[in-house]
């Protein structure tokens, strides 16, 4: 079955500390890997994707294919980080695009 | 350009009520969806439509029905409206490309729904 686990409803740091957001999925094809972002009042939009390998925001993230993971990281957290994340997949080639979300960790960043 | 809009932005229906989600792009994207997300959970697929005249369905159509007429407009109704169906609810839209997408859905507002 095709799944996204984010295993942290919420993730609470203090500026200037790492952050770690965790993604696991299963997918039995050739998965895309997407994190997306909420922030307050806004929209929900793409973050980053793992096929483009670059850094938005400072955030990086990696596909382990071995681990089945994609975890997003930061090394120093900024308060304008604060917002819902959620980790989401869609199959190479997937008739329609379609996205499976995962259930979102919200990141509290405090002064 | 206005990207994905939906109205109305809250709705409470009493159960057994029907009513249509609005939903609207201006970007000429082909594909297009529903999906719903309830407290504590992630998004959920309802109906998707790869353009217009095609929809399919997602992971929980159940008690929603949907059209395209048009490129610009994908809405959904609900039929006989019940408790398990208040959420939240959130239109995409994508670009098509050969083999796929670009993965990037362009998301409305949302639409807040309760069924009392």
């Amino acid at each position: 079955a095709q799944r996204v686990t984010q295993p942290e409803k919420l993730l609470s740091v203090f500026k200037g500390a790492p952050v770690e957001l965790k993604c696991n999925y299963s997918y039995s094809g050739s998965p895309e890997l997407f994190w997306y972002v909420q922030y307050s009042r806004q929209r929900l939009q793409l973050l980053l994707r793992h096929i483009s390998r670059e850094s938005i925001k400072g955030f990086t993230a990696d596909l382990n294919k071995g681990e089945t993971s994609f975890h997003l990281k930061k090394p120093f957290a900024q308060e304008e980080d604060s917002a819902m994340y959620y980790c989401a997949l869609s199959g190479w080639g997937d008739q329609g695009g379609k996205l499976i979300f995962g259930q979102g960790t919200e990141l509290s960043v405090k002064p | 350009n206005a990207g994905v809009t939906q109205t109305p932005k809250f709705r409470i229906l009493k159960i057994g009520q029907s009513m249509t989600l609005q939903c609207t792009q201006d970007m000429n994207h082909n594909y297009m969806y529903w999906y719903r997300q309830d407290p504590g959970m992630g998004l959920k697929l309802i109906y998707y439509s790869v353009g217009a005249g095609i929809t399919d369905k997602g992971e929980v159509p159940n008690g929603y029905n949907v059209s395209r007429s048009t490129t610009e407009d994908f809405p959904l109704r609900l039929e006989l409206a019940a408790p398990s169906q208040t959420s939240v609810y959130f239109c995409a839209s994508t670009k098509s490309l050969a083999g796929g997408s670009t993965g990037e859905l362009f998301f409305g507002e949302g639409s807040r729904l309760t069924v009392l």
